[in-house]
């Protein structure tokens, strides 16, 4: 089974700032790494899959890097809306899929 | 648009059995693969279950192994868990989640609202 580990847990940051969230796998996903947003009380939104292509509807402040066992997201300015807790999932190896812990992006 | 409806939530003692449903609409139901994925309240995500488009093949998490049953009618656009022997660490929000139309690559483009099982005596 391959672990999914997010860093940081809690990313404080003020509205027009940056956010860089992190996740690494315990071995290779190539590039097959999602990320997604959740928000209070919602259902997990897709963000981005093959770790850099954006789904439909996902705004291009939000950008995703990285292949092997290190990936990034990064909310190039934040918004409002965009406070909430975002998971990453690897779909390389399975089953079981699986998804990091989470980073929870907070106001500062 | 696409539309994952879940329903079967409620609470059960431990032991015992619940049958989770999804309808599905918006979408050709029996083009795609599903799946369960689960939430313990204030937990993250774990994934619990496949299944492919035309029914065979199911996957599971090997911590429902044995207890959980997935199917689907493509004819109803509709797929169920069947979850036996219960157990408190099963509590969680279940959600329906639609794999992505890209076959092979298994991230999840819509998810439904989830709905919630509790496990208590």
């Amino acid at each position: 089974e391959i672990a999914m580990t997010q860093s940081p847990a809690t990313l404080s940051v003020s509205p027009g700032e940056r956010a860089t969230l992190s996740c690494r796998a315990s071995q290779s996903v190539s590039s097959k790494l999602a990320w997604y947003q959740q928000k209070p009380g919602q259902a997990p939104r897709l963000l981005i899959y093959g770790a850099s292509t954006r789904a439909t509807g996902t705004p291009a402040r939000f950008s995703g890097s990285g292949s092997g066992t290190e990936f990034t997201l990064t909310i190039s300015s934040l918004q409002s809306e965009d406070f909430a807790v975002y998971y990453c999932q690897q779909y390389n190896n399975w089953p079981p899929l699986t998804f990091g812990g989470g980073t929870k992006v907070e106001i500062k | 648009e696409v539309q994952l409806v879940e329903s079967g939530g409620g609470l059960v003692q431990p032991g015992g059995s619940l049958r989770l449903s999804c309808a599905a609409s918006g979408f050709t139901f029996s083009d795609y693969w599903m799946h369960w994925v689960r939430q313990a309240p204030g937990k993250g995500l774990v994934w619990v279950s496949r299944i492919s488009n035309d029914g065979s093949n199911p996957k599971y998490a090997d911590s429902v192994k044995g207890r959980f049953t997935i199917s689907r009618d493509n004819a109803k656009n509709t797929m169920d868990l069947q979850m036996n022997s219960l157990r408190v660490e099963d509590t969680a929000l279940y959600y329906c989640v639609r794999e992505s139309p890209d076959r092979g690559t298994y991230y999840f483009d819509y998810w439904g609202q989830g709905t919630l099982v509790t496990v208590s005596s």
